[in-house]
């Protein structure tokens, strides 16, 4: 199957700074990814879909300027946690559909990045 | 809205015991249907899915029937091996949306 990868896969920094996280489709093109939290013990929480060549679209509740996405490319996307805060530690998973085979679009996780503000 | 209702953990079984998983969905339109499996340290992998009513999804003896008057899309494995030890989790999309509504999760350990 299609492959994901993200990267860093842990990340811990101060308080107050910012990390970018990015995602990529390496053997097919995405023009949507999506991004997910994890919280611990809980399932899955969709932030936003990142939409190649233009912004993205937000959950509600999910601050965009807290949370900044970048789909650069149709096989990048980048999620930037501005302003860091313990609150915002977390497990961050990005997923994107292999649209080439059917019209069933399977989607395709990253390995996700732990991320850990102190 | 659409949503998912998953089954609670941890579950513990013992090595060859049967497995079932409930999940059960509300949903407007006709949804397909998901399980994801999360391995210790891994990302997200799909295990089985059914898009229309009745079918069933399989892989690694795992199965799963979309039941659309029931509105369940329960997990099963007949013999569970320590190998199946992670944390499932049930999800739906509509047909032309690519948004996946996930369960909670189930945590599952098998001792050996």
């Amino acid at each position: 199957g299609a492959v994901v990868s993200q990267h860093p896969s842990r990340v811990i920094c101060k308080s107050g700074t910012s990390v970018k996280i990015e995602c990529r489709s390496l053997d097919f093109q995405a023009t949507t990814m999506f991004w997910y939290r994890q919280f611990p013990k809980k399932s899955l929480m969709l932030m936003a879909t990142s939409n190649e060549g233009s912004k993205a679209t937000y959950e509600q509740g999910v601050e965009k300027d807290k949370f900044l996405i970048n789909h650069a490319s149709l096989t990048l996307s980048t999620l930037t946690v501005t302003s860091a805060h313990p609150e915002d530690s977390s497990f961050y998973i990005c997923s994107a559909p292999d649209k080439r085979e059917s019209s069933y679009n399977e989607q395709f996780f990253g390995p996700g990045t732990r991320l850990t503000v102190l | 809205g659409n949503s998912v209702t998953q089954m609670e953990g941890p579950v513990t079984l013992s090595e060859e015991a049967f497995l079932t998983i409930n999940c059960t969905y509300t949903a407007t339109g006709y949804p397909s249907l998901f399980w994801y499996v999360q391995y210790p340290g891994e990302g997200l992998q799909l295990l089985l899915k059914a898009t229309k009513a009745d079918d069933k999804g399989s892989n690694k003896g795992f199965e799963a029937t979309y039941r659309k008057e029931t509105t369940s899309f329960h997990l099963e494995k007949g013999s569970v091996q320590v190998s199946d030890s992670a944390v499932y989790f049930c999800a739906q999309t509509n047909f032309g949306n690519e948004k996946l509504t996930f369960g909670t999760g189930t945590r599952l350990t098998i001792i050996p």
